[in-house]
């Protein structure tokens, strides 16, 4: 089973500022199945990536996904007040299917 | 615009069966897609449970499967969640959510509110 970590912890920042969220793997990710998602208090997650980089249906071009293997990003180039929220990250494998997420970046203000 | 919507007590006695079930709208689950089940303990992180396909097929986290099942109604558009044997351990955010292939990945791109259960006596 492919195990997620996400660092750091905690990232603070100021609204405008760029951020910079990573997500390792503890093995390589199969074709790069791998998603991001924001979650604020009390809503459910919302899918910002998939594939690694794709955007979602109405994510802001502020956020964008890059990496392979077993090294993924999520940079925000510029936080606005809305974006300060915890960022999860999601793996697929297929033998057998199981979806995993990392533990979850908070981005807080500074 | 799909909406979903989870259903459920909120609490369930130590060693009974969590059954929770999740009302799809704007789109048929028979349509194509995935259909699953994530929780979240409170304070804590997200745990994918299983999920189902438009045909019936389905899926569950390995961690999980000896107490699950999910089973779908394409003429009501829901599906359910079954967990037996609920502990202490099982008290979460429980969130139905649709699931979409992409590229031969899958992920969560539309999710219910959420429903809080509570194992307790």
């Amino acid at each position: 089973e492919i195990v997620l970590t996400q660092s750091p912890g905690t990232l603070s920042l100021s609204p405008g500022e760029r951020a910079t969220l990573s997500c390792r793997a503890s093995q390589s990710v199969s074709s790069n199945y791998l998603g991001w998602y924001q979650q604020k208090p009390g809503l459910p997650p919302r899918l910002l990536i998939y594939g690694a980089s794709s955007r979602a249906t109405g994510i802001p071009d502020r956020f964008s996904g890059s990496g392979s293997g077993t090294d993924f990003t999520l940079t925000i180039s510029r936080l606005e007040p809305e974006d300060f929220a915890v960022y999860f990250c999601q793996q697929f494998d297929s033998s057998p299917p199981l979806l995993t997420f990392g533990p979850g970046t908070k981005v807080e203000i500074k | 615009q799909v909406h979903l919507q989870e259903s459920g007590p909120g609490l369930v006695k130590p060693s009974e069966t969590l059954s929770l079930s999740c009302a799809v709208s704007g789109y048929s689950i028979s349509g194509g897609y995935y259909w699953g089940w994530i929780r979240q303990p409170p304070g804590k992180g997200l745990e994918w449970i299983g999920g189902i396909n438009h045909s019936g097929s389905t899926y569950y986290n390995p961690s999980l499967k000896s107490r699950v099942s999910i089973s779908g109604d394409t003429s009501t558009s829901h599906f359910s969640l079954n967990l037996m044997s609920v502990t202490a351990a099982d008290t979460a955010v429980y969130y139905c959510a649709r699931i979409m292939p992409a590229g031969g990945g899958y992920y969560f791109d539309y999710w219910g509110q959420g429903t809080l259960v509570t194992v307790s006596s």
